[in-house]
């Protein structure tokens, strides 16, 4: 079965400080790994995507995240923090599945830019 | 860029009373989900479907929830008889067939209240 477990669901950072973002996932086989962002009162937007093809995956707004398959982790960073950063982060992991190609969330975690 | 759209943004209803959200996902794709999220929560999975049949449903997805793809563009989420823990925003999402990599793409959801 596939899981991902997002630690800290607050986070603050001042503008111009680093972003680190923790998500680590539990999978029974090479997992897929998503990035999604939710800013107030819309929908989830994809980041960035894990697909094997490199450890180090770089999204949209300046953000990039690294799999670490010893660690299980697939951490989201970002090395200077805008106010316009502050939304809700969800990691995901895909699961190949028979029929149900299903993904799985984290339970978020909440990005404050303090100016 | 083609994108998830859903209908109506917010819907009110009462207690008790059928509701349809509706989901026009994109055009080429060929799984889609429900998935909602009560305000200041995490995104729960309902259902997802695939090749005009439920592949994989949760535990909310209860006798009261129903999806349908009536025709070749919409997707729709229907509760029989609401309650006020359905309050929630609901997001429909599709995927493309072929790989496990490739991402979900989100409507921006429809907001139910139920009072």
């Amino acid at each position: 079965a596939q899981s991902v477990t997002q630690l800290g669901s607050h986070v603050s950072v001042s503008e111009g400080a680093l972003v680190l973002l923790r998500c680590n996932y539990s999978s029974s086989v090479p997992p897929y790994l998503f990035w999604y962002v939710q800013y107030p009162n819309q929908g989830l937007q994809l980041l960035l995507k894990y697909t094997s093809a490199a450890t180090l995956v770089k999204g949209i707004n300046g953000f990039e995240a690294e799999f670490k398959k010893s660690e299980t982790s697939f951490h989201l960073t970002k090395p200077s923090a805008h106010m316009s950063d502050a939304a809700e982060y969800f990691c995901a992991v895909s699961s190949s599945m028979r029929t149900g190609n299903q993904f799985y969330f984290g339970t978020g975690t909440s990005l404050t830019v303090i100016p | 860029e083609p994108e998830v759209t859903q209908t109506p943004s917010h819907q009110v209803t009462q207690m008790g009373q059928e509701v349809i959200l509706r989901c026009v996902p994109i055009s080429n794709h060929l799984y889609f989900y429900w998935y909602r999220q009560i305000l200041g929560q995490k995104v729960e999975f309902l259902v997802s479907f695939y090749n005009n049949e439920i592949s994989e449903k949760s535990e909310i997805f209860d006798d009261q929830f129903s999806v349908e793809r009536p025709d070749g563009s919409n997707f729709t989420l229907k509760i029989r008889s609401t309650k006020l823990e359905d309050s929630a925003m609901y997001f429909c999402a599709s995927r493309g067939g072929g790989t496990y990599n490739s991402p979900l793409h989100f409507g921006n959801g429809t907001r139910l209240t139920v009072t």
